[in-house]
């Protein structure tokens, strides 16, 4: 399976915890993207990276958040101290400049992150 | 600020009719656009996409239209079937400085009845 993967699947973390959260892309694809999507809301962009940059990282919170995607291995999502209000589910996605469309993003299944 | 409207927040259809799910836009300069479906649990999944020169594109069961005048898209199903009921989200994509960033409707949720 060429997907997308994301790990873990679900997490659960107190308040003031670190979390961390993985995406590998999928196979051939070298741009990255992170997405969070609140309870009864719709999917909200975090940031966009690329192989040792970050291209765009509007969406990100001011504080606590920040995202990388090394040389080797996954994308990592990082939440310092986290608090109550961080629960949602965090999507991955990825995309290939050889798609019909830079624009056409495959998210994976998501991690469901919930603050105690 | 909505950017991207569904006003629909939920839709339900016979088995074998049409289903048709709406998007409203406010930016002239999104020249991208896509529809993905999502299932409880899952990641969306792309369905169809199409790009602002073009205002028709068809995949199968799937066509989405585009109406860049009233900045109005619509993805229309046909036939619907009961695998169809999901959230189906819109999404669009600018150039420029947003580059690579979708920006999402709410979501409408699709149930085909049988």
């Amino acid at each position: 399976n060429a997907g997308v993967m994301q790990n873990p699947r679900h997490l659960v973390r107190r308040r003031g915890q670190e979390a961390r959260l993985r995406c590998s892309p999928m196979k051939g694809h070298s741009h990255v993207y992170w997405y969070r999507q609140l309870p009864e809301e719709g999917l909200k962009f975090m940031v966009y990276l690329q192989k040792e940059n970050i291209i765009d990282e509007s969406g990100m919170p001011k504080e606590r958040f920040s995202a990388e995607f090394p040389k080797e291995g996954p994308s990592i999502l990082r939440i310092q101290q986290v608090v109550r209000g961080d629960s949602a589910a965090y999507f991955c996605a990825s995309s290939s400049v050889r798609t019909p469309s830079f624009h056409e993003q495959y998210f994976g299944p998501g991690t469901r992150l919930t603050v105690t | 600020d909505q950017q991207v409207k569904q006003n629909s927040p939920s839709l339900s259809v016979q088995e074998g009719r049409i289903s048709i799910l709406n998007c409203d836009y406010t930016n002239s300069m999104f020249d991208y656009f896509l529809w993905y479906k999502k299932y409880p649990a899952e990641g969306p999944t792309f369905l169809i996409s199409i790009s602002s020169i073009k205002d028709k594109n068809e995949d199968g069961r799937f066509t989405v239209f585009l109406n860049k005048s009233a900045k109005h898209l619509s993805l229309h199903i046909v036939p619907s079937q009961p695998g169809d009921s999901a959230v189906y989200f819109c999404a669009v994509a600018a150039g420029g400085t947003s580059y690579g960033k979708l920006t999402f409707g709410q979501g409408t949720i699709l149930t085909v009845h049988p």
